[in-house]
């Protein structure tokens, strides 16, 4: 059983485009994040949700807006796509809200925008 | 708030080298210290953690790491490299208190049949 699975895994589409991300966790964890991977690799976390309410909201473009519909579910709608979108979309979950606990990654969403 | 970096950006090993690591953190008390391994094209796979007690931690696929509060680092370390460990390196450090989980900038390791 996979334990933090993403979909889909590959997502090519145009400027303009609204697009969405989802991400389920199977390990009865309490948050769950996203992360932005650019080019050079370089992690950026840009939501963290904890029992469905949003904890984290760094600077991002409000282009992109979260859903939690239940604690194992984190899902990510991205409207008005750029090119500067293009990146590898990570979920993560978490058993608690601080940073004493590690983080478990989903396998990824490749985004490309043409 | 934490700070992460990681020195090296890239690092080429021959198989069945020695290999080291480099994790520099800032923090104003005691940190929750991660290593993390990303195969091309996959998500970030946990190594180890440090919490307290022991500074020499004990990881998956034969890693081990060496907390050193006198220097602020957390390196990674590995006696023999396999060729499957070509992958990003990733350190982070999480924070007590508050939801902070910083990465550092990563390195990637190359290995030389």
């Amino acid at each position: 059983d996979t334990a933090v699975s993403q979909t889909p895994k590959y997502l090519v589409t145009q400027m303009g485009n609204d697009k969405s991300i989802k991400c389920e966790q199977n390990l009865g964890h309490d948050t769950m994040y996203w992360y932005k991977q650019d080019s050079k690799k370089f992690l950026k976390i840009m939501f963290s949700y904890n029992n469905k309410e949003l904890i984290i909201n760094e600077t991002v473009p409000n282009r992109f807006s979260p859903k939690s519909p239940d604690k194992a579910h984190l899902n990510l709608h991205i409207n008005s796509l750029e090119l500067g979108d293009s990146a590898v979309y990570f979920c993560a979950s978490s058993q608690g809200g601080t940073g004493r606990y590690e983080q478990y990654f989903g396998p990824g969403t490749r985004l490309t925008v043409t | 708030a934490q700070s992460v970096t990681q020195p090296d950006i890239h690092i080429t090993v021959s198989e069945g080298a020695s290999l080291e690591l480099r994790c520099n953190y800032s923090y104003g008390a005691t940190p929750y210290l991660f290593w993390y391994v990303q195969s091309p094209g996959q998500g970030l796979q946990l190594l180890l953690k440090y919490f307290s007690g022991d500074t020499l931690v004990q990881g998956i696929k034969g890693f081990e790491a060496e907390f050193k509060r006198s220097q602020s680092s957390f390196n990674l370390r590995k006696p023999s490299v396999h060729w499957s460990d070509a992958a990003e390196y990733f350190c982070a450090v999480g924070a007590l208190y508050g939801q902070n989980f910083v990465f550092g900038p990563g390195t990637r390791l190359s290995v030389l049949p």
